[in-house]
């Protein structure tokens, strides 16, 4: 089993639709974690990190589970702007700190 | 402007031909990554370094080095490249290991 698991997808959804990612993690003693977008061919660049009480940005809220140990990824309204595939990120620190990150889950926006 | 700088961006050599990857940072981060990234494996880290003099292994370190003798730079060394080693790299950093990472913009390599 991997240590962060996503659906790949790819999500074809119509602009202006809702659209929802979750991811699950295996090691309970993950500390941080993180959305990423990644446009195809460049580097990942950080989305929102994601907090136990939940955060929103904009368009964008981030959910934690730490009981059921997932993360999710809401998007709103969403634009053709938002076509990219998006990783979860989780971390582990303890002696040594481990970045894990997931697949990734492709999301196509159509007009 | 703060930025992870890596080079080659672009780099297609022959196998046994040893080449090294610079990467640098701006942003005095203490931790600094190496990350390969192929289709359908993700992004998977090959060596991590917490500070100056200080790396260690990740996920996937056969066949790469690194060194961090500086804080702000952590190249990675391919001391005999083979062609299971093309694939797109990214050098990323962070205040900590908890943080979160800034990449570079990548670096595309073709062993033949």
């Amino acid at each position: 089993r991997k240590e962060v698991e996503q659906d790949p997808g790819p999500f074809n959804v119509p602009e202006g639709a809702t659209v929802a990612f979750n991811c699950t993690y295996s090691n309970s003693a993950s500390q941080s974690f993180f959305w990423y977008r990644q446009d195809c061919r460049k580097e990942p660049k950080l989305l929102m990190s994601v907090y136990s009480s939940g955060n929103e940005d904009g368009r964008f809220t981030a959910q934690l589970n730490r009981a059921s140990q997932y993360i999710s990824l809401l998007i709103r309204d969403s634009k053709l702007s938002d076509s990219a595939t998006y990783l979860c990120v989780v971390s582990v620190y303890s002696s040594a700190s481990k970045i894990i990150f997931g697949s990734g889950t492709r999301l196509s926006i159509r007009p | 402007e703060a930025q992870v700088t890596q080079n080659p961006r672009y780099l297609i050599t022959v196998t046994g031909k040893k080449l090294t990857v610079t990467c640098s940072q701006n942003m005095n981060h203490e931790y600094m990554s190496w990350y390969r990234q192929d289709p359908g494996l993700g992004l998977r880290q090959i060596y991590y370094s917490m500070n100056v003099e200080v790396t260690d292994k990740g996920d996937v370190p056969e066949g790469y080095k690194v060194s961090r003798k500086e804080k702000r730079n952590f190249p990675l060394i391919l001391e005999s490249p083979s062609p299971n080693q093309t694939s797109l790299y990214f050098c990323a950093s962070s205040g900590g290991g908890t943080q979160p990472q800034h990449f570079g913009d990548g670096t595309r390599l073709s062993i033949l």
